[in-house]
């Protein structure tokens, strides 16, 4: 079955700096979404990247797929404190729209 | 910017008793979706819901959990018997026409079953 992993975990990184977290998948997809948390809040939708697409840009937000090795980036460029949230990329699960989440990763941006 | 929103944002029940949980997707929306996330734990896919019925539900979703649209606007998630075990923050999602992969969500409810 379908299963979405994000590494690392955690991050910890300054402002200005750059975030990386990557998510790995099982079974072929035709689109993966990511999401942002803010702590006990809502999921906001950041970026939707098809699969015939390698690479998609939103502000300062950078999303790579590669389809061959079942894998996407998530970069957030020049991070600021405001990052500071929980990632999760999310996986299509079939049927009707069910998205299957990955258990994310924890960014903290200090100031 | 339209915004799905849920009521209450905090809900604290005893065991066995009946809560619903409540939503207002966005306006134009044809999709609509619960998911909860146990505290610490994934956010996980309860059911999906269209054109009046569910479309799909998960294992959880069990005979104590049902869904209704009421009136055209409000979604809501009724748990009939409440567990320990439910306590967790439930989330409503909607999606739309043009692109039904995209979904948004709600700021969610957290629910403590005592």
């Amino acid at each position: 079955s379908q299963q979405g992993e994000e590494d690392p975990q955690a991050l910890s990184i300054q402002e200005g700096e750059n975030a990386t977290m990557n998510c790995s998948y099982k079974t072929s997809i035709n689109n993966l979404q990511w999401y942002r948390q803010n702590s006990g809040r809502g999921l906001v939708h950041l970026i939707l990247i098809r699969s015939n697409e390698r690479e998609k840009h939103s502000g300062r937000l950078r999303v790579t797929l590669d389809t061959s090795k079942k894998s996407s980036s998530l970069l957030i460029t020049a991070s600021r404190a405001a990052d500071t949230a929980s990632y999760f990329c999310a996986l299509p699960g079939g049927g009707y729209n069910k998205l299957i989440f990955g258990a994310g990763t924890r960014l903290a941006v200090h100031p | 910017e339209p915004e799905v929103t849920q009521t209450p944002s905090h809900q604290v029940t005893q065991m066995g008793q009946e809560v619903i949980l409540r939503c207002v997707p966005i306006s134009n929306h044809l999709y609509f979706y619960w998911y909860r996330q146990i505290l610490g734990q994934k956010v996980e896919f309860l059911v999906s819901f269209y054109n009046n019925e569910i479309s799909e539900k998960s294992e959880i979703f069990d005979d104590q959990f049902s869904v209704e649209r009421p009136d055209g606007s409000n979604f809501t998630l009724k748990i009939r018997s409440t567990k320990l075990e439910d306590s967790a923050m439930y989330f409503c999602a909607s999606s739309g026409p043009t692109s039904p992969e995209t979904q948004y969500f709600g700021p969610g409810t957290r629910l403590l079953v005592l």
